[in-house]
């Protein structure tokens, strides 16, 4: 497995402001990935982040609200932009571990950080 | 692209009686299906995952049976306990364990 942090945990921000996400993983990994869970909701994708490579956006999510950074093997960053209370979600990161003597790789989540919107 | 349906929204069980959850995936191309559980204010747990080479898998009180010709997957908890009490969650990718697409979930709740 691997061992994943986020910053802040949580945050109650005003809307039209802005807020920097980051996700630390304890070992390199290739592709990292960043989800929303809305209030009672199931998990949806935003983003899939490679390092040395622009993050690919899922449909419905655009680089200009939730732009990405992935400086190394090990952070990457989320920032939510120009914030509006449907923003209100948690915001989780996650990353993709390969398998070890011929097990398959597998999907591992940070415990997730808590926005809320005024 | 994929789509995840999920099997009850909720579910409520006695203690040590067996729980199942299901999930039919829209894309035929799918090839790894993970199951999470969720614990409330928690992040999601992987608790076990099948790919589709194999038709089931098990982990002590928890197993998952594949069916691809059906295009559903099923998650099975025997001998429920009060800690089984979280929302589960199912998945389905078709690049492996990247891009996964989830179902709505399930609110388990195990009777004591």
């Amino acid at each position: 497995s691997a061992v994943i942090s986020q910053k802040p945990s949580r945050d109650i921000c005003q809307r039209g402001t802005s807020l920097t996400i980051q996700c630390q993983v304890d070992s390199q990994v290739t592709m990292m990935f960043w989800y929303r869970q809305q209030p009672g909701q199931s998990l949806t994708l935003i983003a899939t982040a490679n390092q040395g490579s622009e993050a690919t956006y899922e449909s419905g999510f655009v680089i200009d609200k939730f732009p990405i950074s992935r400086p190394n093997l090990t952070f990457s960053t989320l920032t939510v932009s120009n914030m509006s209370p449907e923003d209100s979600s948690i915001y989780l990161c996650s990353v993709e571990v390969h398998g070890l003597a011929g097990g398959g790789d597998t999907q591992y989540f940070g415990p997730g950080t808590r926005l809320t919107v005024l | 692209g994929e789509n995840v349906e999920q099997h009850p929204s909720t579910l409520s069980v006695q203690e040590g009686d067996s729980a199942v959850i299901k999930c039919t995936y829209s894309d035929s191309a799918s090839n790894y299906f993970p199951w999470y559980k969720q614990e409330l204010g928690k992040r999601p747990q992987l608790i076990i995952d099948i790919r589709s080479n194999v038709g089931e898998k098990k982990d002590q009180r928890i197993a998952v049976t594949l069916n691809k010709t059906a295009k559903h997957f099923s998650l099975h908890i025997t001998e429920t306990q009060p800690e089984d009490s979280a929302v589960y969650f199912c998945a389905a990718s078709t690049l492996g364990a990247q891009k996964l697409v989830f179902g709505q979930g399930t609110r388990l709740t195990i009777n004591p």
